[in-house]
């Protein structure tokens, strides 16, 4: 069956400092990655989609990145943080690029202060 | 603008009541929609899918309703227990990009 995993669960961060979420898939191969942000009452929001290796379509501007550096792992990066950075980053995977059902991440809190 | 709006925004029942969730969206054109259960501080879970055809979908004590005409969909759950208490949200999909369009939820609890 198919896990995925996130980590870390929760982190707390000054403002300025750089950032390394990662999220890695197990039991299927060339999975769609995705990075949402939840903000407290507010719907999720794309971040970062990638269909393979390398692909990484960025839906908002921001200051984070991500990066595919293996079939099933998922990196959310950043130079520098800002206090609106805080929130619940959610991974998710599906199996492919017709396939829509999303399977998600336990999340990690990110706390900026 | 593609929008997917929920009411009630939060709502409280006691255990073994029904309740009935509301989601209005004006994405257009429309694929499929979803709705989504989430429990505090976990990711969202699909609960039911529904396309254009498609008006009612089942799935235990929960079920979903779809107008696409008045673009209107509801998730009804019956004999609520305490482990229904979560976050529900309904999420719509355009067939023109990857995106989908996610409405913020309503936050359900059950209270004993």
């Amino acid at each position: 069956s198919q896990t995925i995993h996130q980590w870390p669960a929760t982190l707390v961060q000054p403002v300025g400092s750089p950032l390394s979420l990662e999220c890695t898939v197990e039991g299927t191969s060339n999975p769609n990655l995705y990075w949402y942000r939840q903000a407290a009452g507010r719907g999720l929001q794309l971040l970062f989609y990638s269909v393979g290796i390398g692909q990484i379509s960025s839906e908002v501007p921001q200051n984070l990145s991500a990066s595919r550096p293996q079939d099933r792992q998922f990196i959310l990066s950043s130079k520098k943080l800002l206090l609106s950075d805080s929130g619940f980053y959610l991974c998710a995977w599906s199996p492919g690029a017709y396939q829509e059902t999303q399977y998600f991440g336990p999340g990690t809190r990110l706390l900026v202060l | 603008k593609n929008q997917v709006e929920q009411s009630p925004q939060s709502l409280i029942i006691l255990e073994g009541k029904n309740c009935t969730l509301q989601c209005n969206y004006t994405v257009s054109p429309f694929s499929n929609l979803r709705w989504y259960k989430q429990d505090t501080g976990r990711g969202p879970v699909s609960l039911t899918i529904m396309t254009f055809s498609e008006n009612t979908k089942s799935n235990g004590r929960y079920t979903a309703t779809l107008d696409a005409d008045t673009k209107q969909s509801s998730l009804h759950i019956t004999a609520s227990q305490l482990s229904d208490s979560a976050s529900y949200i309904c999420v719509v999909r355009s067939p023109s990009n990857y995106q989908l369009i996610w409405g913020a939820g309503t936050k359900l609890i059950i209270k004993p």
